[in-house]
């Protein structure tokens, strides 16, 4: 079943704003993912978060993890046109064996 | 890093006919996975592709309509047989070299039924 959720499902700014996407979900997890997607493309993995971590950096992206609240976000800092894209967490759940359940997205523009 | 190799890119087909998708992977992987993408929604699991045996497929998706093969470690074949318009959408193959390791994605195949 889908567990993730994500908001907002869309989200537009300006050219060196902050984007900060949210994503929720219900199970245990061992670890959870955020993923990118261009024009309905293959996906490109951006950062894993394990549950034992808080927050991890990645460049311009920065995840926290919340396991109490079972959520996580994703913030993009001094965001480019070129991070207009589809973002999507995707979590692992203990059982699932590396069976990833994908939130429903959020459609990020970034506009010049 | 694995680089996957996903063909065909799209295709239209007509109803009740099939179509094959073949994944092949640069180098031996544990996990191979084929997901879904329905237009403008998100990603849903079809089965787990597992190497010479039957592939495990999860609610909602069986054999019959989605058979799998995994000859080896690097190659995947999906097909989605007698097509209707429904299964219109984004087919994605992913693999992992192991568990609980990040998904790398091939570049998808987009399916028109008509």
């Amino acid at each position: 079943s889908q567990q993730g959720e994500e908001d907002p499902q869309a989200l537009s700014i300006q050219e060196g704003e902050n984007a900060t996407m949210n994503c929720s979900y219900k199970t245990s997890i061992n670890n959870l993912q955020w993923y990118r997607q261009n024009s309905g493309r293959g996906l490109v993995h951006l950062i894993l978060i394990r549950s034992n971590e808080r927050e991890k950096h990645s460049g311009r992206l920065r995840v926290t993890l919340d396991t109490s609240k079972k959520s996580s976000s994703l913030l993009i800092t001094a965001s480019r046109a070129a991070d207009t894209a589809s973002y999507f967490c995707a979590t692992d759940g203990e059982t699932s064996g590396s069976r990833l359940t994908f939130g429903e997205g959020t459609q990020l523009t970034v506009n010049p | 890093s694995a680089v996957i190799s996903q063909k065909p890119s799209r295709d239209i087909c007509q109803r009740g006919t099939s179509l094959t998708i073949q994944c092949q992977v640069d180098s031996q992987v544990t996990m191979m996975f084929w997901y879904r993408q329905q237009p403008g929604q998100s990603l849903t699991l079809i089965a787990t592709a597992n190497q010479g045996s039957e592939a495990t497929y999860e609610s909602g998706f069986v054999i019959d309509k989605f058979p799998i093969s995994r000859p080896n470690l690097t190659f995947s074949t999906l097909t989605v047989s007698n097509l209707s318009p429904e299964d219109s959408s984004i087919y994605l193959c992913s693999v992992a070299r192991d568990r609980g390791e990040k998904l790398f994605f091939g570049s998808g195949t987009q399916l028109s039924v008509l």
